[in-house]
């Protein structure tokens, strides 16, 4: 797994902005990625997925960016919100055997100031 | 709200003992997913159980089991605890075995004192 120290990677942006976070992910057997928010206190919060035939997928004010030649995973939020200030996740399903299990990365901290 | 329960919010417990923690998944949901998060570590995955069943396994101590009844809640049982087992411990669930789109519980925090 991860190894997560108290310094995780920070991203500051103001309100109205674009923010994209980025993850570089390790199994190129994963098939299935996904990313979640996690709130202070709260437990992690699905936001989009994304599967391993598909380059791009896009959700509300949400879009995933997949490039499996470099094994890179964004994240873009579009006009970003003071409540989307948490940490985000990405996550990577095994794939085969080990389908139920999630990777998860370290985590990015997003503050969005107003 | 997920709709993922899970009790007791907090534990506070002395090194040595034992504790269970107690999950109850979304409604529907068959597949039930265990993860550890702490500073160190960040989030680890555990164990999966579906319908019943183990399913995948992750970085999970000797010293800790895990187990889905018939009514598909979970329970998730730590013993001989050490300080190093502080952490927040999550539950997760999801229709299918495939993790999709599985949705946390608000997390058990655990200190070990």
């Amino acid at each position: 797994g991860e190894s997560v120290g108290l310094h995780l990677p920070t991203l500051s942006v103001q309100e109205g902005d674009n923010s994209i976070i980025n993850c570089a992910y390790s199994n190129s057997a994963s098939d299935y990625f996904i990313w979640y928010k996690q709130e202070s206190g709260k437990g992690p919060q699905f936001i989009i997925d994304i599967r391993s035939n598909m380059d791009k997928r896009q959700g509300q004010r949400v879009t995933v960016l997949l490039n499996k030649t470099v094994k890179h995973l964004s994240l873009q939020i579009a006009a970003t919100q003071p409540g989307d200030s948490a940490v985000y996740f990405c996550a990577e399903n095994g794939g085969g055997t080990s389908y139920g299990k999630l990777t998860f990365g370290q985590g990015t901290i997003l503050t969005v100031h107003p | 709200d997920s709709g993922v329960t899970q009790t007791p919010k907090h534990l506070i417990t002395a090194t040595g003992q034992r504790v269970t923690l107690r999950c109850s998944p979304r409604s529907g949901d068959l597949s039930v997913y265990w993860y550890q998060q702490s500073l160190d570590q960040g989030l680890q995955f555990l164990i999966q159980y579906y319908n019943g069943e183990e399913r995948a396994k992750g970085n999970i101590l000797e010293r800790f089991s895990a187990q889905q009844f018939p009514d598909l809640h979970s329970e998730l049982n730590l013993s001989s605890l050490e300080l190093g087992d502080s952490a927040l411990y999550f539950c997760a669930s999801s229709v299918e075995p495939e993790n999709t789109e599985a949705f946390f519980g608000q997390g058990t925090r655990l200190t070990v004192v």
